[in-house]
């Protein structure tokens, strides 16, 4: 159980496109995700937390108009990159937090997504 | 206040060796102190946690050393098998809400044959 999936796992894109990448908490439900970005080498560092039927709360340096993210179901979180260029080449991962049976934050992560924008 | 310190960066250790991997935070509100283990191009996976509440928990060939008064803990990898290759990351957080996680900077643990 506890299986959290994104697709796509990896995707190419011109610059100055829009990307969509989705979490689904597969066998759970989750109230609360969050989406991070890790680039080659180094540590995930968090873009926002993302609450279902609510507006997500961005980091500091994060660009909530660059980064929309939509969490509009308890098993569903999309994150959009919009206009994307080379710089926003990462490995993108979220994790979810079940709503209900367990009583500690323990978060189940994706399997991740590769953004390449060329 | 947030950071969470880790070192090192890279280790290598013979196999059927010990693996240390050493980290400190900053910032008493944090108790909840879970490790990752991560392959390339996968996610991160729990691997063991730890509360500031004992000094030791140990699961399998996996140890969690925890030091309150000093702030620090460190995971303990006995019997290091080549399968262990891989990337680790402890990281802080809080036990009991869906709070962000704090990650340190990850260890690039080698086992040589």
């Amino acid at each position: 159980g506890a299986v959290v999936s994104q697709h796509p796992s990896r995707v190419i894109c011109k610059s100055g496109t829009s990307v969509k990448i989705e979490c689904r908490s597969l066998d759970f439900q989750a109230t609360t995700m969050f989406w991070y970005r890790q680039f080659p080498k180094q540590s995930l560092m968090l873009m926002a937390t993302s609450n279902e039927g609510s507006k997500a709360t961005y980091e500091q340096g994060v660009e909530k108009d660059k980064f929309l993210i939509n969490h509009a179901s308890l098993t569903l979180s999309t994150l959009t990159v919009t206009s994307a260029h080379p710089e926003d080449s990462s490995f993108y991962i979220c994790s979810a937090h079940p709503t209900e049976g367990l009583s500690y934050n323990e978060q189940f992560f994706g399997p991740g997504t590769r953004l390449t924008v060329l | 206040q947030q950071q969470v310190k880790q070192s090192p960066q890279s280790l290598i250790v013979q196999k059927g060796g010990i693996s240390i991997i050493n980290c400190a935070y900053e910032n008493t509100a944090f108790d909840y102190f879970p490790w990752y283990q991560q392959f390339p191009g996968k996610g991160p996976a729990l691997l063991i946690a730890i509360r500031p509440d004992v000094s030791e928990k140990k699961e399998g060939r996996f140890t969690i050393s925890f030091n309150k008064s000093a702030k620090q803990f460190s995971l303990h990898i006995m019997d290091s098998q080549p399968g262990d290759s891989a990337t680790y990351f402890c990281a802080a957080t809080l036990y009991s809400s869906a709070s962000k996680i704090i990650f340190g900077s990850g260890t690039r643990l080698s086992i040589r044959p």
